[in-house]
């Protein structure tokens, strides 16, 4: 069983688009986030939500609306596509919004953006 | 200046070479440490978590914190090409609530 699952694994859009991006996790736990990784591996935290409730927010464009449903699922809507939008994706989850806690990956989902 | 700092590499290495590994970070408050492996086209994984200053031992790996000079390593003893992967290391304070992770070191064993 996937402990993180994220879907889709790969999106190629048109510029100007606008795309989601799910994810779930089965392990139990009330935090999960939204990191950004670009061609150089370096991974960016972009939200952070602990029981629904919104408690990391970066300096990222507004054309991204994070949401969660529920403490399994967090989304991440994209309006407007751009270029620079094309990295990777990665939904990680962790026990307890405090921090030192370990966090789990799911496998990403690669954004193209044409 | 980056709050970790990781050699970005690449590092090739023989196989049965001992690797190691380095970050430095800069944020006093920094306690818990972790180090992650990550395959091409595949999530971070954890490897190890250590919290402040000392070593921890998990097979062939090794962590290796030391508060004082604010440098975290991970040593990998007899190096398999399956180790072949990027390795970030991550740090956070007791207060903030997000992980700082390094720009990670891609590393090749070579058979």
């Amino acid at each position: 069983d996937t402990a993180v699952s994220q879907t889709p694994k790969y999106l190629v859009t048109q510029m100007g688009n606008d795309k989601s991006i799910k994810c779930e996790q089965n392990l139990g736990h009330d935090t999960m986030y939204w990191y950004k990784q670009d061609s150089k591996k370096f991974l960016k935290i972009m939200f952070s939500y602990n029981n629904k409730e919104l408690i990391i927010n970066e300096t990222v464009p507004n054309r991204f609306s994070p949401k969660s449903p529920d403490k399994a699922h967090l989304n991440l809507h994209i309006n407007s596509l751009e270029l620079g939008d094309s990295a990777v994706y990665f939904c990680a989850s962790s026990m307890g919004g405090a921090s030192g806690q370990p966090q789990h990956f799911g496998d990403g989902t690669r954004l193209s953006i044409l | 200046q980056k709050e970790v700092e990781q050699d970005p590499g690449p590092l090739s290495v023989p196989e049965g070479a001992i690797v190691s590994l380095n970050c430095t970070y800069s944020n006093s408050a920094f306690q818990y440490f972790m180090w992650y492996r990550q395959y091409s086209r595949k999530g971070p994984e954890l490897l190890m978590y250590t919290y402040s200053s000392g070593n921890k031992e998990d097979g062939r790996f090794t962590a290796q914190v030391d508060k004082s000079s604010k440098y975290i390593s991970l040593f990998i003893r007899d190096s398999q090409p399956s180790d072949s992967a990027t390795y970030l290391c991550a740090s956070s304070s007791g207060s903030a609530r997000q992980l700082t992770f390094g720009s990670g070191t891609q590393l090749t064993v070579l058979p």
